[in-house]
């Protein structure tokens, strides 16, 4: 265990539907991260909050929409996906430094049909 | 934009056989990462490597950076199959965002 919690881990919705992926961290980090791991790409950075604040939004569209209510909660939000959009969606959070290790939490297994 | 080139993308060994997975940037990095995901799990931080020409060991595992800070490699002498997983190298470019962009990994099959 990393100290950072992911929900639900295995997620599974239609195209109209709209839910939300929970990430939790406990380790007292400011940075927290939301990634998408596909099958043959590279980790792909979605979104980066930094002290409650987001500091980088990786060209994603706006049918993920973050939200981070404290330095300790990250949320992503999705409605109308795309069966492309089905991944790994890992969350990870950092102590400053900005070039500290990450830590990741287990993920969640999103498909979308 | 930045990129982060890793190989091979997969590779085979027999166990006791050794294994190295090398990583290219495009630019100079301030600092290069390893992280290791089992299959199934989630990145799970390695190493971190910061000075120019840097060798650091792990037990079996041997992470170098290269002189000009564009490169590193992943060394793992005698493979054991509880090496096996993908691993993936991350760097933050010098004068870039900050943030960390990973290679797409090398995943390591060992054959008992």
């Amino acid at each position: 265990e990393t100290g950072v919690t992911q929900t639900p881990r295995h997620l599974v919705m239609g195209m109209t539907n709209k839910k939300s992926l929970k990430c939790e961290q406990h380790l007292g980090h400011n940075a927290m991260y939301w990634y998408k791991q596909s099958a043959k790409k590279p980790l792909e950075l979605m979104f980066v909050y930094n002290f409650k604040e987001q500091t980088e939004n990786n060209s994603v569209p706006s049918r993920f929409s973050p939200e981070c209510p404290n330095s300790s909660h990250l949320f992503l939000h999705l409605h109308t996906l795309q069966p492309e959009d089905s991944a790994l969606y890992l969350c990870a959070s950092r102590t400053d430094p900005s070039y500290n290790e990450q830590f990741f939490g287990p993920g969640t297994r999103l498909t979308v049909l | 934009g930045q990129q982060v080139m890793q190989i091979p993308q997969y590779q085979h060994v027999q166990e006791g056989e050794d294994f190295t997975t090398y990583c290219n940037s495009s630019t100079t990095l301030s600092n290069i990462q390893w992280y290791k995901q089992r299959p199934g799990g989630h990145p799970v931080f390695l190493i971190q490597l910061v000075k120019s020409g840097e060798v650091k060991k792990q037990k079996r595992l041997t992470f170098q950076f290269g002189e000009a800070k564009k490169n590193s490699s992943l060394h793992i002498t005698a493979t054991q199959t509880t090496d096996v997983g993908t691993y993936f190298c991350a760097g933050i470019p010098q004068g870039g965002s900050e943030k960390l962009v990973f290679g797409k990994g090398t995943k390591l099959t060992v054959n008992p």
